[in-house]
């Protein structure tokens, strides 16, 4: 298993453009979410999703879209990328339910936007 | 809102001590709550999970406890080894939303040989 993986490691925006981190897991888990880190304010939770067709808004969605379409692929897109959206994002799965929550992160998205 | 609060001054012990760390919470009452540890340039792996009917929890030579009335929780390592040296995070389970998590931004433990 692979487990959690996410595309690509690191990446530079320029103010205004677009574009889309990709995150994929093989645990054939129904939960995903993606976080964004920084310094000093942990983990925020941006979206996530309880199964295929199913998204929901976490603390910060502001400047983000997501979709599920299947079960092992929770992209998230940036429409217009500010200087603010500068962080590592972690996308994460899970089995779900109460008893199987342990959460698999994935290595993290290290983004910057000039 | 939810409020998490764990200590953000790094925590430096001799190996061999016991290592403790604490998480606090306002505003809410989670069901549960888990703990990660993260090392530079990764993701949070999961260590433990304890419930809000379990008043600790343990693996090795982790303890968690779980106190609902003064809204804590505190997460040991004994024996602590240098290879214990990370950053440790909490995560009460948000809003009895079981798969909705709000993490505390993290305690980094320094273990000296």
């Amino acid at each position: 298993n692979a487990g959690v993986t996410q595309t690509p490691k690191f990446q530079v925006l320029k103010t205004g453009q677009s574009m889309t981190l990709q995150c994929a897991q093989d645990m054939n888990h129904e939960y995903m979410s993606w976080y964004r880190q920084d310094p000093g304010m942990g983990l925020r939770l941006i979206h996530y999703s309880v199964g295929a067709g199913i998204t929901d808004q976490g603390e910060v969605p502001n400047g983000y879209n997501v979709s599920r379409s299947t079960t092992e692929d929770f992209p998230l897109r940036l429409l217009s990328a500010a200087p603010s959206q500068t962080s590592v994002y972690f996308c994460a799965s899970s089995y779900g339910g109460a008893d199987y929550n342990e959460q698999f992160f994935g290595p993290g998205t290290r983004l910057t936007v000039l | 809102s939810q409020k998490i609060e764990q200590n953000s001054e790094a925590l430096n012990i001799q190996e061999g001590k016991t290592a403790t760390l604490t998480c606090n919470y306002t505003n809410y009452s989670p069901a549960y709550l888990q703990w990660y540890r993260q090392d530079p340039g990764r993701g949070p792996v999961f260590l433990l999970l304890i419930r809000e009917n379990e008043k600790e929890k343990r693996k090795e030579r982790l303890k968690v406890t779980f106190d609902t009335t003064l809204k804590q929780s505190l997460f040991h390592i004994t024996a602590s080894q240098p290879a214990d040296s990370a950053t440790y995070l909490c995560a009460p389970e948000g809003a009895r939303n079981f798969n909705k998590f709000y993490f505390g931004s993290g305690t980094k433990l320094n273990v000296k040989p």
